[in-house]
């Protein structure tokens, strides 16, 4: 079945930085683009970057676009989100998602908590 | 961007009742390969999201089939033929067709 699982989340001083992985199983991961997507405590959902299968093309929101890298490494199964230069408003609960067969975003885990405070 | 807008933000239900949700794009979400990437997420209480309905109307595996989704063009619905305790959470639609991915305010679900 396919698992995705978030680690490297954690409390941050604003201008730090922070890098966050999920390691993916249960398909090949080579074949699947990828999102990270985010929730603010108590609000909705806001999608962050996402990245092909193969990592030749990248995307971002607006909100972190120059400050965040979205990157990847088939041979290990990992996705990863470079943040830096973080700002309290990124304080939220980070999802990796896999952009399924469908064309859908389909599979997402559990989150990775980012808090950025002084 | 697309701008989702969903309606009502809260539905009290009584088990064994139908709900139902409706999200409204500020363009259509129509890929250029053809297809209304519209999406229904279920999330319930301190898990992550959940797909539910994909390309509007598709029940994704293992979805219970009181979930049902429809519409076209900018106006669509998900219905819950007959609620059930577990369905308690906060439910959004999501649109794929064009980045940046955008999802509607959410809808709280909640039993009466």
């Amino acid at each position: 079945q396919v698992q995705l699982v978030e680690s490297g989340g954690g409390v941050v001083q604003p201008g730090r930085s922070l890098r966050l992985s999920c390691a993916a199983s249960g398909f090949t991961f080579g074949s699947a683009g990828m999102h990270w997507v985010r929730q603010a405590p108590g609000k909705g959902l806001e999608w962050v970057a996402a990245i092909w299968d193969d990592g030749s093309s990248k995307y971002y929101s607006d909100s972190v676009k120059g400050r965040f890298t979205i990157s990847r490494d088939n041979s290990k199964n990992t996705l990863c989100l470079q943040m830096n230069s973080l700002i309290v408003e990124d304080t939220a609960v980070y999802y990796c998602a896999r952009w399924g067969p469908f064309g859908d975003i389909d599979y997402w885990g559990q989150g990775a908590l980012v808090t950025v405070s002084s | 961007d697309i701008v989702m807008t969903q309606t009502p933000l809260s539905s009290p239900v009584t088990v064994g009742q139908p709900a139902s949700i409706s999200c409204r794009s500020s363009q259509s979400p129509v890929h250029s390969d053809g297809n209304t990437y519209l999406s229904w997420l279920q999330q319930r209480p301190g898990q992550p999201p959940r797909l539910l309905i994909h390309k509007i109307s598709n029940r994704f595996s293992g979805v219970p089939d009181r979930f049902s989704g429809s519409g076209a063009g900018t106006d669509f619905t998900l219905k819950i033929s007959r609620v059930e305790a577990e369905d308690v959470g906060i439910y959004y639609c999501m649109q794929g067709a064009q980045l940046p991915y955008t999802f509607g305010q959410g809808t709280k679900l909640e039993i009466k």
